[in-house]
């Protein structure tokens, strides 16, 4: 089976300041996907950026940006230049190709303070 | 991308009664999914609905409790039935709209609260 933890419940940071989230998997898979998922107050479910494992380029999206370590089975997620709309709930997510299920961790709780 | 809408957004509904979600895509998409959100809680999977074919459920989920509709490629539905205060959730809907890029895109959700 496979597991994601999120091992932060909460966290904080300054606005314009750099904030990293951490996620690290289990899976006995060699290709599969990763994804970090944010989810305002509003609770809509936002894409933020995908991992593929099969790839050693860590992805990168505008001021989000992923630390991808396959041998390591850590999906830590950077933010740099922190906003005010970034506050929201963030969730990992391990997907294998196979049947398209995903698997959530627990979320971080990020607050962006002004 | 896919723009996905959830109806109702939220209810309230009474011990004992079912309740059925809408969700619907604005384009043709292959795999849908039901996940549910329990207040401070991740997202569990409910089941999978593919068009054409009996919806896949996850362990700890049944088909009497959580029936699914899948009549095409834009629209299902789901049923949460003879509802108890342990049902109130968030339920969300999901979709794949490329085989290629494996991204699920999410509906909006809808808040369930049972009394």
């Amino acid at each position: 089976a496979q597991t994601v933890t999120q091992s932060q419940p909460e966290m904080s940071v300054q606005e314009a300041e750099t904030v990293t989230l951490s996620c690290t998997y289990d899976t006995s898979e060699s290709n599969y996907y990763l994804f970090w998922y944010k989810q305002p107050p509003s609770r809509q479910m936002i894409l933020v950026i995908r991992q593929e494992a099969y790839k050693q380029q860590n992805a990168t999206e505008n001021r989000f940006s992923v630390n991808f370590q396959k041998a390591a089975k850590s999906f830590s997620l950077k933010i740099s230049d922190s906003q005010l709309g970034d506050t929201a709930m963030y969730f990992c997510a391990f997907m294998k190709p196979s049947g398209n299920q995903f698997y959530f961790g627990t979320g971080t709780s990020l607050t962006v303070i002004p | 991308s896919a723009v996905i809408s959830q109806k109702p957004s939220r209810d309230i509904c009474q011990r004992g009664t079912s309740l059925t979600i809408q969700c619907q895509v604005d384009s043709q998409v292959t795999m849908m999914f039901w996940y549910r959100q329990q207040p401070g809680q991740s997202l569990t999977l409910i089941a999978t609905a593919n068009q054409g074919s009996e919806a896949t459920y996850e362990s700890g989920f049944v088909i009497d409790k959580f029936p699914i509709s899948r009549p095409n490629l834009t629209f299902s539905t789901l049923t949460v039935s003879n509802m108890s205060p342990e049902d109130s959730s968030i339920y969300l809907c999901s979709v794949n709209p490329s085989t290629s890029s494996y991204e699920q895109y999410f509906g909006p959700g809808t808040r369930l609260t049972v009394t």
